[in-house]
């Protein structure tokens, strides 16, 4: 069964400290996404890869940045948490042109 | 201005009602993707199309590349179809695999 895996399910942090959310895929795709669902604004994107070292901003990448330094594996980094990233943070994964779109489970942080 | 929008916001049904969700887009896309999300749950995609219709179970989804329009049945629904229903599209000139979201259908199936 094919997957995308988020590293935590639940994560509490504090005000100020750097976070890493952590994304693997076991399907070889290319394009790898990290976007945060929020209630009344829906999905949006932060930050996505076409390729390893590669990447472009999304929405609202603002706060955030990525690392990609293997084609499997797609980090997103906050460098200094804030209560207003508060938020679900969904990983997804596809091939080229969008084929095998596939969500992780997400991640639901909590900024205190 | 949301380029993908879905009716209804929100659908309460009775168990075994045939539901419909509606999807509309202005833009040119290559691909209309169906999501589900329960509640507190991760996303699940239940379909990629990008012409005619598809069916998967009691889920049926059809899309009018004319009319920039998409519908998702359910036929005989039952209490755990009960999720948000997101309708998105990767549309040309956009960057590979980049997806335009709407806001969400949630359906409420009551036993």
């Amino acid at each position: 069964d094919v997957k995308v895996t988020q590293s935590s399910r639940y994560l509490v942090k504090r005000t100020g400290e750097k976070v890493f959310l952590e994304c693997v895929q076991d399907m070889d795709h290319e394009n790898m996404f990290w976007y945060r669902q929020d209630p009344g604004l829906g999905l949006r994107l932060i930050y996505f890869s076409y390729d390893v070292k590669m990447k472009e901003k999304g929405d609202i990448p603002e706060g955030y940045s990525v690392s990609r330094e293997k084609k499997e594996r797609f980090s997103l980094i906050l460098e200094s948490a804030s209560t207003n990233q508060t938020s679900m943070y969904l990983c997804a994964s596809s091939g080229r042109l969008g084929i095998g779109y596939t969500f992780g489970s997400g991640t639901r942080l909590t900024v205190v | 201005k949301n380029e993908v929008e879905q009716s209804p916001q929100n659908l309460t049904a009775q168990e075994g009602e045939f539901i419909t969700i509606n999807c509309s887009y202005s833009v040119g896309i290559s691909a209309l993707h169906w999501l589900q999300q329960h509640p507190g749950g991760g996303i699940v995609s239940l379909f990629m199309l990008s012409s005619g219709k598809k069916k998967h179970g009691r889920l049926i989804a059809t899309i009018n590349i004319q009319e920039k329009h998409s519908s998702l049945h359910i036929t005989a629904s039952h209490p755990r179809d009960s999720a948000v229903y997101i309708c998105a599209v990767s549309y040309y000139g956009g960057s590979q695999g980049n997806l335009i979201f709407g806001k969400g259908t949630k359906l409420s199936v009551k036993p």
